[in-house]
């Protein structure tokens, strides 16, 4: 399995402002994916990142308010851009293993004031 | 589109006693089933799959699952249940042409002793 951080692993933020969340995985990987977890709610995924190409965003996600980084196989990142309480959530970062399971890391709890 | 449903928001067992979560799906073609935990403020954890073969499948912590076709079930059990058991549980599939894993809405697992 994939030992995956990610860091913050928790942040307080204004409204207006933006928050880089970054993963780090322990092994090359060719997907990583980024979920959003809405309090007490289920989670839903964010966008597809591929190392050399843009990512793909799911629908009512989009690359402005989301932008996603992936410099090279190991490594993302994943911006929430201009805040509002909405925003507050937990983003996780998700890897696939080598028999289709996926495995997460511990997330990054954001609250929006 | 694939769909996940846990129809029980909390499930509640004595410990000792055997317990069920249940999980039905609908998805294109054959499924790749999964169940995830998710202890207070962690990540998710990586329980059990289900891609082919035996429908009885067995996963971490003692927890097994039952893949069920014709009832398009996958429910989780554990003969009998620890406290410590207590936590969030995700369903998700996975069809067997693309990568996006959809989730179920979560049951809480209360274990009382």
């Amino acid at each position: 399995s994939a030992v995956i951080s990610q860091k913050p692993s928790r942040d307080i933020c204004q409204r207006g402002t933006s928050l880089t969340i970054q993963c780090q995985v322990d092994s090359q990987v060719t997907m990583m994916f980024w979920y959003r977890q809405q309090p007490g709610q289920s989670l839903t995924l964010i966008a597809t990142a591929n190392q050399g190409s843009e990512a793909t965003y799911e629908s009512g996600f989009v690359i402005d308010k989301f932008p996603i980084s992936r410099p090279n196989l190991t490594f993302s990142t994943l911006t929430v851009s201009n805040m509002s309480p909405e925003d507050s959530s937990i983003y996780l970062c998700s890897v696939m293993g080598g028999g289709y399971e996926q495995y997460f890391g511990p997330g990054t709890r954001l609250t929006v004031t | 589109a694939q769909s996940v449903a846990q129809p029980e928001d909390q499930v509640n067992v004595a410990e000792g006693n055997p317990l069920t979560v249940k999980c039905t799906y609908s998805v294109s073609g054959n499924p790749y089933l999964f169940w995830y935990v998710q202890y207070p403020n962690r990540g998710l954890q990586f329980l059990l799959k289900y891609i082919t073969g035996d429908n009885l499948v067995k996963g971490s912590y003692g927890f097994e699952a039952e893949f069920n076709k014709s009832q398009t079930s996958f429910h989780l059990k554990k003969p009998s249940a620890l406290v410590s058991d207590s936590a969030l549980y995700f369903c998700a599939v996975r069809d067997n042409a693309g990568n996006m894993l959809t989730f179920g809405g979560g049951t809480r697992l209360m274990v009382k002793p």
